[in-house]
């Protein structure tokens, strides 16, 4: 079965500085692979989608990035966190077949993060 | 207009009370529907999807697609304290292409008191 992981699960940093979480999904391959935040009130944001390794989309402009050295291993990045960057990041997967695919998107456990 | 509206609740029912959930959606090319039950502090958790109109039941659950009124429900029967956590609606266009975006509501928050 497949299962995805990502850590760390909380996290407490200052303005300023940088950021790197991780998200690794077991027993599939090539999905497609996401990141999203979470912040109270404002629903699941989408950040950055990626179908193959190097192969990256973002949807918000903002000083976060992502990359995907890995089939299986997503990785959002920042040099310089800001205090509006605070939220819960989900990474998720869904599979990806050629010429179709399917919707269903499954998340990971989450990162909370908070920016003082 | 947002793409996909979700009465953010809370929603306070007493254990055994059958529960419905609703999302209405203006995308007129939204094919795919989920929904997505999310504890406290907890990734979501797919509960059910479907694609098309009608009812899908599983268990407790039951999800309902109306495409003409672009309104989806999540019915739950005999609801337990277990139930309590936010449901999101979900739904994509899923044009098989290059278009693999979900388009969440913002949650509704059920507590389901013993």
């Amino acid at each position: 079965s497949q299962t995805i992981h990502q850590w760390p699960a909380t996290l407490v940093q200052p303005v300023g500085s940088p950021l790197s979480l991780e998200c690794t999904v077991e027993g599939t391959s090539n999905p497609n692979l996401y990141w999203y935040r979470q912040a109270a009130g404002r629903g699941l944001q989408l950040l950055f989608y990626s179908v193959g390794i190097g192969q990256i989309s973002s949807e918000v402009p903002q000083n976060l990035s992502a990359s995907r050295p890995q089939d299986r291993q997503f990785i959002l990045s920042s040099k310089k966190l800001l205090l509006s960057d605070s939220g819960f990041y989900l990474c998720a997967w869904s599979v990806q077949f050629q010429d179709s695919f399917t919707d269903e998107q499954y998340f990971g456990p989450g990162t909370r993060l908070t920016v003082t | 207009q947002k793409e996909v509206e979700q009465d953010p609740g809370p929603l306070s029912v007493p254990e055994g009370a059958i529960v419905s959930l609703n999302c209405t959606y203006s995308n007129s090319a939204f094919q795919y529907f989920m929904w997505y039950r999310q504890y406290s502090r907890k990734g979501p958790e797919l509960l059910m999807y479907t694609y098309s109109s009608g009812n899908k039941e599983d268990g407790r659950f039951t999800a309902q697609v109306d495409k003409s009124s672009k309104y989806i429900s999540l019915f739950i029967r005999d609801s337990q304290p277990s139930d309590s956590a936010t449901y999101l609606c979900a739904m994509s266009v899923g044009s098989g292409g290059s278009n693999y975006k979900l388009t969440f509501g913002k949650g509704t928050l059920l507590t389901v008191n013993p």
